[in-house]
C-alpha cells in the first residue's frame, strides 16, 4: 500500500537557518506530492505540491522537488524565522483521486530567536 | 482561512453517545473528505464523497458512517463512542477527485 516517512523530530534551528525535512514514499503508480503545515491549534495548510517527477512545488520560500528515482520530496528552505515555528507534513495521493492523502506521521519544527 | 467550515469547534460527550460533525466545503467544491488526527494513529483518511456518492473508504470504523447532501454539505455520525476515538476531525473540499484538498479547521472531540 502507499505509505509516507518522514523525520518526526521535533527538530530545533537557530534563526536563519537552512531546513531540510526529509520525506520519502512508497506507492503505486505515480502519486502526486503534498506538503502540509499545522500551526498551533489550527487546522492544515497547503504549502506546495508536485504532480509530475521533477516538479519543484515551492512557496514562501519553501522549496520542494519530486524525485521519482529516489521516491523522495524533501522540503528546504534557506533560512527559516520564528514564524515558521509549526508541524509540517508530508503526504500523497494516488494518480487518478481513488481515495484521500496518505500522510506522515508529521516533523514538529522549532525555531529559536 | 480556506472557505471550508466545519461546526462544532469542540465537542465533549460521554462514552456510549452519539454525535454528529458538520461540513461545508468550499463554494464550487463537489468532493468532501473526512480525516481523524490522534497522537497515536497520525492524520488518517476516513471517506470521501463527491457530488453526493460516495467514492472512497479508507480507515473508517464500522460505527462511523457519513453522508453529503444535495446542497454538497456533509455530516460525520459518530456511534457508540469510546474513549479511544477522541481525536481532532477534519474535513477537507475539493472541486473534482483528483484537484488540492483544502482542509477546514476541525472539530476537537472529547470523549470521557
Amino acid at each position: 500500500g502507499n505509505s509516507v516517512t518522514q523525520m518526526e523530530g521535533p527538530v530545533t534551528l537557530s534563526e536563519e537557518a537552512f531546513l531540510t525535512i526529509n520525506c520519502t514514499y512508497t506507492a503505486t503508480g505515480y502519486p502526486s506530492l503534498f506538503w502540509y503545515v499545522q500551526y498551533p491549534g489550527e487546522g492544515l495548510q497547503l504549502l506546495l505540491k508536485a504532480t509530475k517527477a521533477d516538479d519543484k512545488g515551492s512557496n514562501k520560500g519553501f522549496e520542494a522537488t519530486y524525485r521519482k528515482e529516489t521516491t523522495s520530496f524533501h522540503l528546504e528552505k534557506g533560512s527559516v524565522q520564528v514564524s515558521d515555528s509549526a508541524v509540517y507534513f508530508c503526504a500523497l495521493s494516488r494518480g487518478g483521486g481513488a481515495d484521500g492523502l496518505t500522510f506522515g506521521k508529521g516533523t514538529h519544527l522549532i525555531i529559536q530567536p | 482561512d480556506s472557505g471550508v467550515t466545519q461546526t462544532p469547534k469542540h465537542l465533549i460527550t460521554a462514552t456510549g453517545q452519539r454525535v454528529t460533525l458538520r461540513c461545508s466545503p468550499r463554494s464550487g467544491d463537489l468532493s468532501v473528505y473526512w480525516y481523524q488526527q490522534s497522537l497515536d494513529q497520525g492524520l488518517q483518511f476516513l471517506i470521501q464523497y463527491y457530488n453526493g456518492e460516495e467514492r472512497a473508504k479508507g480507515n473508517i470504523l464500522e460505527r462511523f458512517s457519513a453522508q453529503q447532501f444535495p446542497d454538497l454539505h456533509s455530516e460525520l455520525n459518530l456511534s457508540s463512542l469510546e474513549l479511544g476515538d477522541s481525536a481532532l476531525y477534519f474535513c477537507a473540499s475539493s472541486v473534482g477527485v483528483i484537484d488540492t484538498q483544502y482542509f477546514g479547521p476541525g472539530t476537537r472531540l472529547t470523549v470521557l
